[in-house]
């Protein structure tokens, strides 16, 4: 009964390569997130969908595409991977209410290495 | 400019002492939400608790509690009869209501690396 799945946990991968991270939610929620984690732990947002459209795209390198095929999946697609793109990489959704109440609820996060 | 900072990288408390992580934040918006994460060794995020800018209370749930504090725009977490399994990375965490867009982002601290000891 997990909330937020990511797959896959861990991915090495060569650079050059192209790979994709998979999230579904079975919350209901409308909204869902890919943030990176660095390597000093720091948290920072990349995406977001709400209701399959998007609506936050920080400055994230073309080479990152998500895609929203439905609000209770979130994929994340990365091209020509380089080495500063390993990082853990968490996908997390929210149910937008109105104020600023909705926590978020986060996958257990995709640790990608690229060598 | 920073949103939240959290100035303490690393913290010690022995077990069943109580804890603050220290957390202040910078907004405009007068309507804003901070939560406050813990993430263990094994990388999970897990929510703790929660504080609208609007609620007159302090929240609380079980062992954290948040002692907020509007005008000096601080909300440190306090963690009571500190227990081994909270040792553990924690982030405070701000959601302002009125940024871009209806699915406004949550914006992370630091964090603050909390070893429990015997």
């Amino acid at each position: 009964d997990t909330a937020v799945s990511q797959t896959p946990k861990y991915l090495v991968t060569q650079m050059g390569n192209d790979k994709s991270i998979k999230c579904e939610q079975n919350l209901g929620h409308d909204t869902m997130y890919w943030y990176k984690q660095d390597s000093k732990k720091f948290l920072k947002i990349m995406f977001s969908y709400n209701n399959k459209e998007l609506i936050i795209n920080e400055t994230v390198p073309n080479r990152f595409s998500p895609k929203s095929p439905d609000k209770a999946h979130l994929n994340l697609h990365i091209n020509s991977l380089e080495l500063g793109d390993s990082a853990v990489y968490f996908c997390a959704s929210s149910q937008v209410r109105p104020g600023a109440g909705s926590p978020l609820h986060f996958g257990n996060g995709t640790r990608l290495t690229v060598t | 400019a920073q949103k939240i900072t959290q100035t303490q990288p690393g913290m010690f408390v022995q077990e069943k002492e109580a804890v603050t992580l220290d957390c202040t934040y910078d907004t405009s918006d007068p309507s804003y939400g901070l939560f406050w994460y813990k993430q263990p060794s094994s990388g999970e995020m897990i929510f703790l608790i929660y504080q609208g800018s609007y609620d007159q209370q302090n929240a609380t749930e079980g062992r954290y509690s948040l002692n907020f504090q509007k005008a000096r725009k601080s909300a440190n977490l306090v963690i009571s009869a500190s227990q081994l399994g909270d040792s553990a990375m924690y982030f405070c965490a701000m959601r302002e209501a009125f940024s871009t867009g209806t699915a406004s982002k949550l914006t992370f601290g630091t964090g603050t690396r909390l070893q429990v000891t015997l």
